[in-house]
């Protein structure tokens, strides 16, 4: 079975904090594919990042960083000098490489104070 | 590029009912999903569209239905709606299973609200 957990419901913070999402999947997948989406009061999903599984090589983009370690199965996600704009919730998913069904958590729903 | 757009943008409707929801892919893109999103929860996959047909299927009754027509868009139908169909329908376009191109693309969602 797939899974993923977001173990954290609500995280706040004070703007240019430092804040990391955690996220934790299960999967007896070896190939598969990772995903970050930010949601913001709007509704609307929007595409952070995607990872394949091959690929562990952690990434930065601008004040976003991503951690993937496969040993653990974790996929953390890092917002550096969080900013107010930054407030959303935010979801760890799951895709199994030739598959259909993309497996949200429940998300991470941040709170960013000016 | 055109994104992905959904109509309505709100809806509401009693129990009972029957409800169509549409949703246009981004330019480029054949493969269409559905998902529902409660209110605090994550989206849960109904189902895939892909070549006009249903290429997968999450937990969903059968009163949960789909077409997906020859421009690549795609409607989602809801049968004897009940008041656990209450929330937040996203569409999402990609390209087509087996690209190795996973990402998925969503629309600003249509919110089902019955009462």
């Amino acid at each position: 079975a797939q899974k993923v957990t977001q173990a954290q419901t609500e995280i706040s913070v004070v703007e240019k904090e430092d804040v990391t999402l955690d996220c934790v999947y299960e999967t007896r997948d070896t190939t598969y594919y990772l995903f970050w989406y930010k949601q913001p009061p709007s509704g609307e999903l929007v595409f952070l990042i995607r990872r394949n599984s091959f690929d562990e090589q952690n990434e930065i983009s601008g004040r976003y960083s991503w951690n993937f370690q496969k040993s653990t199965s974790s996929f953390n996600f890092t917002i550096t000098a969080s900013q107010v704009v930054d407030s959303a919730v935010y979801f760890c998913a799951l895709l199994r490489t030739g598959g259909f069904k993309t497996i949200f958590g429940a998300g991470t729903r941040l709170f960013v104070k000016a | 590029e055109t994104g992905v757009t959904q109509s309505p943008t709100h809806l509401i409707k009693t129990r009972g009912q029957q409800v169509t929801l549409r949703c246009s892919s981004q330019s480029g893109h054949n493969t269409v999903s559905w998902y529902q999103q409660a209110l605090g929860q994550g989206p849960q996959f109904i189902f895939q569209y892909y070549r006009e047909e249903e290429n997968g299927r999450g937990n969903f009754p059968p009163r949960f239905s789909g077409l997906q027509f020859p421009n690549y868009s795609s409607e989602l139908n809801v049968n004897a709606l009940e008041l656990d169909d209450s929330a937040l329908y996203l569409c999402a376009s990609s390209l087509a299973p087996g690209t190795g191109d996973y990402e998925q693309y969503f629309g600003p969602g249509t919110r089902l609200t019955v009462t």
